[in-house]
């Protein structure tokens, strides 16, 4: 089935080096992303957004990229601080869907001071 | 601002017993999503509501059955349940508006532990 994975489980990260997370989706149809925080033991926290009509969102000190010819999506995280640090998901929804918010594999972001 | 509230965070049961979740929205909000969690797992979709009427349904056992009120608040109700149902289950609402791309944001999660 379609899926949503993410290519690598941990990132550690010098604290003010900025950070890549990557996600790969194999669902042609999906035309809209989200990238979501967590840190453990609570909810998934709404980082970024992004339709398939952009190629690039920014926001304060992330940045989504969106390649949809080889199906990548990738957050950018500028200055990276201790409170990143967290498990990173991207999740994809497609207008043939509904509302149903398919969640990929999570990377485990570490920032070492 | 107010966010997605759930109760109860923390619930203990024994097998075969049931539990019921309360997710309460984000005011305004009128579509409801469950997921669910196992310990390192991705959120799994398991079912979710539009104007209280069910709009997709996921990997819902049929033990599981859930709704949505007039008030817009839900409730996830499980039965029989089994060790494997232990697990971090998070509602989240959104504004929908016929079109995909509205922000769905997630309560903090109940913590179910079946013993």
């Amino acid at each position: 089935g379609e899926s949503v994975g993410l290519h690598l489980p941990t990132l550690s990260v010098q604290e003010g080096d900025n950070s890549i997370i990557n996600c790969a989706y194999s669902n042609s149809a999906s035309d809209y992303f989200i990238w979501y925080k967590q840190e453990s033991g609570k909810g998934p926290q709404f980082i970024i957004d992004i339709r398939s009509n952009m190629d690039k969102r920014q926001g304060q000190r992330v940045t989504v990229l969106l390649n949809k010819t080889v199906k990548h999506l990738s957050l950018q995280i500028a200055a990276t601080q201790p409170g990143d640090s967290a498990v990173y998901f991207c999740a994809e929804m497609s207008d043939n869907a509904g509302n149903m918010l398919t969640f990929g594999g999570g990377t485990r972001l570490m920032v070492k001071p | 601002a107010a966010g997605v509230i759930q109760s109860p965070r923390h619930l203990i049961k024994e097998k075969r017993e049931t539990a019921t979740l309360k997710c309460y929205p984000i005011p305004r909000h009128d579509t409801v999503y469950w997921y669910q969690q196992g310990p390192g797992q991705d959120p799994q979709f398991l079912i979710s509501f539009y104007e209280k009427m069910q709009s997709d349904k996921g990997s819902i056992p049929d033990r599981f059955s859930a709704q949505q009120f007039s008030d817009y608040h839900s409730e996830l109700n499980m039965s029989s349940l089994e060790l494997g149902d232990s697990a971090l289950y998070f509602c989240a609402s959104s504004l929908a508006d016929g079109f995909s791309g509205n922000t769905i944001y997630f309560g903090e999660g109940s913590w179910l532990t079946v013993v």
